[in-house]
């Protein structure tokens, strides 16, 4: 079973359009992490998200975690093509007694220009 | 600043061949991670470190091992390789502080035919 679940897994939207990703977890969230991956490319980290209802936002991305810390939200306002890609959630899930990071399924952006 | 880097970038193996995929970081970060990408899907955790002699299972061990002899290198070993493992390899590793992402390499495209 996945740990991570990501909303939707795939997203086309028009150009000026906003959108939400979402990341769900049944366990407790120590630490979010929204990545972007270009296709073909590594990793970008877009923010990190640790206290229960906190939000942060970066150029036209926001993000948010609950207060149960155990879902997280990434919307981004007026998308441009360069928004395309595929966002990942990564989160810190205790196991075994130390941190492993584990990420979700994650969703592939397109935007129609 | 290097950070994370990954050799080899490209690799074709024949089914049954073996290979050990490198990973090295001059960070000193304690945590390293091994993850496997599979196409248009999230990353799967295969393997991980919390320090030089340390390592754990993560999500998908299954035909793979890993050492940690020193901080700063993590390889990871494909004994018999199958066509199921032919995969994007992305390394990672974080110092684990609050706030503090994983870095990854560039990735290491594997064929198994």
């Amino acid at each position: 079973s996945q740990e991570l679940e990501q909303s939707p897994q795939s997203l086309i939207v028009q150009e000026g359009k906003n959108l939400t990703i979402n990341c769900t977890s049944s366990k407790t969230l120590y630490g979010l992490y929204w990545y972007k991956q270009k296709y073909g490319e590594g990793l970008i980290f877009l923010m990190m998200l640790q206290k229960g209802g906190e939000e942060k936002s970066h150029e036209k991305i926001t993000a948010k975690l609950d207060e149960k810390k155990q879902q997280s939200s990434l919307h981004i306002t007026a998308s441009q093509p360069s928004h395309a890609g595929i966002y990942l959630c990564g989160a810190d899930i205790l196991g075994s007694g130390t941190y492993k990071y584990i990420f979700g399924t994650g969703t592939r952006l397109k935007v129609l220009a | 600043n290097a950070g994370v880097t990954q050799t080899p970038k490209f690799r074709i193996l024949k089914i049954g061949q073996s290979m050990t995929l490198q990973c090295t970081q001059d960070m000193n970060h304690n945590y390293m991670y091994w993850y496997r990408q599979d196409p248009g899907m999230g990353l799967k955790l295969i393997y991980y470190s919390v320090g030089a002699g340390i390592t754990d299972k993560g999500e998908v061990p299954n035909g793979y091992n890993v050492s940690r002899s020193t901080t700063e290198d993590f390889p990871l070993r494909l004994e018999l390789a199958a066509p199921s493992q032919t995969s994007v390899y992305f390394c990672a590793s974080t110092n684990h502080q609050p706030g503090s992402p994983l870095h990854f390499g560039n990735g290491t495209r594997l064929t198994v035919t």
